[in-house]
C-alpha cells in the first residue's frame, strides 16, 4: 500500500540554520506530494506541493523537489526563523483517491 | 484562506457523557474528513464523506460516528466518552478539480480530554 516515511524528531535548531527534513514514499504510479505545517494550537496548513516528477514546490522560503528516481520529497530551507517552529508533515495523494496519506510528522523548534 | 470551523476548540468532559464535535465549512466542498491526532502528532483518518448522505470508515477504527445531512456540516459524535478518547480531532475538506489544484483544508481542531 501507499506510505510515507519522514525523519523523526524532535529537532532543535538555532535561528538562521539550514533545515532539511527527509521524506520518502512508497506508491504506485505518480502520486502528488505535499508538505503541510501545523503551528502550535492550530490545524494543518498546506506549505507546498508538487504533482509530477522533477516539479519543485516552494513557499515562504521552503522548497521541495519531487524525485521519482529516489521516491523522495525532502523539505529544505536555507535559514530558519523562530516563527518556523511547528510540526511538519509530508503527505501523498494517489491519483484517483480523495485521501491523503501522511507521514508521522516532525516537530521543529527554532531558538533565537 | 480556509473557511472551515470547529467547535468547541477545547472540551473537558467526564466518562460516559455523550459529546458532539462540530465541523462546518463554507467553501461548498463535497469531501470532508475527520482525523484523530495522537500526542506523538501522528494523524489517523477515522471518517470521511464524499457528499451528502455519504459516510465511510477511515483507516483507524473509531468508536465515534459521523453524519452528513448538509454539505457544509460534518459532526462527529461519541455516544459514551472514555479516557481513551482523549485526543486532538481535526476536520478537513477538499474539492478535487485537477491534480495541481487539489488541497485539503483543515480546521483548527478540537482538543478533547475525557476524565
Amino acid at each position: 500500500g501507499n506510505s510515507v516515511t519522514q525523519m523523526e524528531g524532535p529537532v532543535t535548531l538555532s535561528e538562521e540554520a539550514f533545515l532539511t527534513i527527509n521524506c520518502t514514499y512508497t506508491a504506485t504510479g505518480y502520486p502528488s506530494l505535499f508538505w503541510y505545517v501545523q503551528y502550535p494550537g492550530e490545524g494543518l496548513q498546506l506549505l507546498l506541493k508538487a504533482t509530477k516528477a522533477d516539479d519543485k514546490g516552494s513557499n515562504k522560503g521552503f522548497e521541495a523537489t519531487y524525485r521519482k528516481e529516489t521516491t523522495s520529497f525532502h523539505l529544505e530551507k536555507g535559514s530558519v526563523q523562530v516563527s518556523d517552529s511547528a510540526v511538519y508533515f509530508c503527505a501523498l495523494r494517489q491519483g484517483g483517491s480523495e485521501k491523503l496519506v501522511f507521514g508521522k510528522g516532525m516537530k521543529l523548534t527554532v531558538n533565537p | 484562506e480556509a473557511d472551515i470551523y470547529q467547535t468547541p476548540r477545547y472540551l473537558v468532559i467526564g466518562t460516559g457523557k455523550k459529546i458532539t464535535l462540530e465541523c462546518s465549512q463554507t467553501m461548498g466542498h463535497d469531501k470532508m474528513y475527520w482525523y484523530q491526532q495522537d500526542p506523538g502528532m501522528e494523524l489517523h483518518l477515522i471518517h470521511y464523506s464524499y457528499g451528502v448522505n455519504s459516510t465511510e470508515k477511515g483507516d483507524l477504527s473509531s468508536e465515534s460516528t459521523v453524519s452528513r445531512i448538509r454539505t457544509e456540516h460534518f459532526p462527529l459524535t461519541l455516544e459514551s466518552a472514555r479516557p481513551s478518547h482523549t485526543s486532538q480531532y481535526l476536520c478537513a475538506s477538499s474539492e478535487y478539480q485537477t491534480a495541481s489544484s487539489y488541497e485539503q483544508y483543515f480546521g483548527p481542531g478540537t482538543r478533547l480530554t475525557v476524565t
